[in-house]
């Protein structure tokens, strides 16, 4: 099945700064790679996703990028902020419904002010 | 509209006492996945469905029943609680049909003593 590893576990940035967290996937048939934050107390939210006919993927702040020959993919945080503070996941999947998600062990980030 | 709602929020339980997690969305969604969240170690997928009367088993199934009678509920069935089963539980949801987003709940913090 599919393995997902996460890097690091743990990340401290000053505000302002950026942030990159890494996954590395094992199963070459994964084509579609989310990224999940998760505030205390509450359930994972969806902030960012690609799929693999896809290289990179921006969103104001957050951008994805995908590796698929080295399969691994990264999530970049640029001009990091207070409520930029989290647990983030990431994820694979070969698509839809089948097996659902496979995900990392998170990274918690606090952004320093 | 609530989106996914899970009950109860927190629960104690006996070792060999035997409970039932509720949860329930109202965005008309095909597919509906359990995970369990333990410290470093991600969420792991313990039973999903593709649809009514349609449920199969993921990475963590052993201990935990479950049912798909309708589009709206997917509960979430120990029998036989027991210490290792300490966690907290998300539902989430997902449109199928190519459309690879999660929706999680809000979680179940499950205490077993």
């Amino acid at each position: 099945g599919e393995n997902v590893e996460q890097h690091p576990s743990t990340l401290s940035v000053q505000e302002g700064d950026s942030a990159v967290i890494k996954c590395t996937y094992s199963d070459s048939a994964s084509n579609y790679f989310p990224w999940y934050k998760q505030e205390l107390g509450k359930g994972p939210q969806l902030i960012i996703d690609i799929r693999s006919n896809v290289g990179e993927k921006k969103d104001q702040r957050i951008a994805v990028t995908l590796n698929k020959t080295a399969k691994h993919f990264s999530l970049h945080i640029t001009e990091t902020q207070p409520e930029d503070s989290a647990v983030y996941f990431c994820a694979a999947s070969r698509g839809p419904g089948r097996r659902a998600l496979t995900f990392g062990s998170g990274t918690r980030l606090q952004v320093q002010p | 509209n609530a989106g996914v709602t899970q009950t109860p929020k927190f629960q104690v339980l006996k070792t060999g006492q035997s409970m039932t997690l509720q949860c329930a969305q109202d965005m008309n969604h095909e597919y509906m996945s359990w995970y369990r969240q333990d410290p470093g170690m991600g969420l792991r997928l313990i039973h999903y469905s593709v649809g009514a009367g349609i449920t199969d088993q993921g990475e963590v199934p052993n201990g935990y029943n479950v049912s798909r009678s309708t589009t709206e509920d997917f509960p979430l069935r120990l029998l036989s609680a027991a210490p290792s089963q300490t966690s907290v539980y998300f539902c989430a949801v997902n449109p199928g049909g190519g459309n690879y987003g999660y929706t999680f709940g809000s979680g179940t913090r499950l205490t077993v003593v």
